[in-house]
């Protein structure tokens, strides 16, 4: 089956502790992006890559990072995670033209206290 | 940046009828997108539009394009209970070339059986 595959689905954490939020997709993806829905504010993108070892930030990318060694992964890393960073986070890929849409993982919700 | 505002905010309608959601942009688009979210779960991709094309149908859903009002409508015929979600509009920017996906604030259907 076609899908995004993200882990954990839910993450309650303490402030400083770094973590890491996996995406994986099975469908020879070239994009990937990250984003987090928070309420009042929508949908919003961190991160995302173009293909294998490039990417870029995305309109909220301050205190994450990304890596993307591999087509078909690209995980989200908090290093010194913070309570402002408590929300549902949400990985999605599509081709590079992107004309089909996107396919999205099935969320993460990370609290951090 | 929030570039799409989606009206109304929630509609509520029995079974059978039909629910219409618009949505309006702000730049110039690659294509435009509707997602199905259910509650706290990840987004589901429906239908896609090209800038370039004006209405699409798949299945009970009707997309129409009018680039020159810079707005989308989205409408679900003969609707079900299990149609009960938050539906969004999402543009791809034709400036740049992030593949940022700009979601608009969306549209809670409730469904009534």
């Amino acid at each position: 089956e076609a899908q995004v595959t993200q882990n954990p689905r839910y993450l309650i954490t303490v402030t400083g502790k770094k973590l890491t939020v996996t995406c994986s997709q099975n469908m020879n993806h070239e994009y990937m992006s990250w984003y987090r829905q928070d309420p009042g504010l929508g949908l919003r993108q961190i991160y995302y890559s173009m293909n294998v070892e490039v990417t870029d930030k995305g309109d909220v990318p301050e205190g994450y990072k990304v890596s993307r060694k591999e087509k078909r992964n690209f995980p989200l890393i908090l290093e010194s995670p913070s309570p402002n960073q408590t929300s549902l986070y949400f990985c999605a890929s599509s081709h590079y033209d992107r004309d089909y849409g996107y396919t999205f993982g099935s969320g993460t919700r990370l609290t951090v206290v | 940046s929030q570039q799409g505002e989606e009206d109304p905010q929630a509609l509520s309608i029995q079974e059978g009828e039909n629910a219409t959601m618009n949505c309006s942009y702000k730049t110039s688009i690659n294509n435009l997108q509707w997602y199905r979210q259910n509650s706290g779960r990840g987004l589901v991709h429906l239908i896609l539009i090209r800038s370039n094309e004006r209405e699409k149908h798949s299945g009970r859903l009707r997309v129409t394009l009018d680039t020159s009002k810079k707005s989308s409508s989205l409408l679900i015929t003969a609707s079900r209970a299990a149609d009960t979600a938050s539906y969004f509009c999402a543009t791809d920017e034709g400036s740049s070339n992030t593949g940022k996906l700009i979601f608009g604030q969306g549209t809670t259907l409730q469904v009534k059986p």
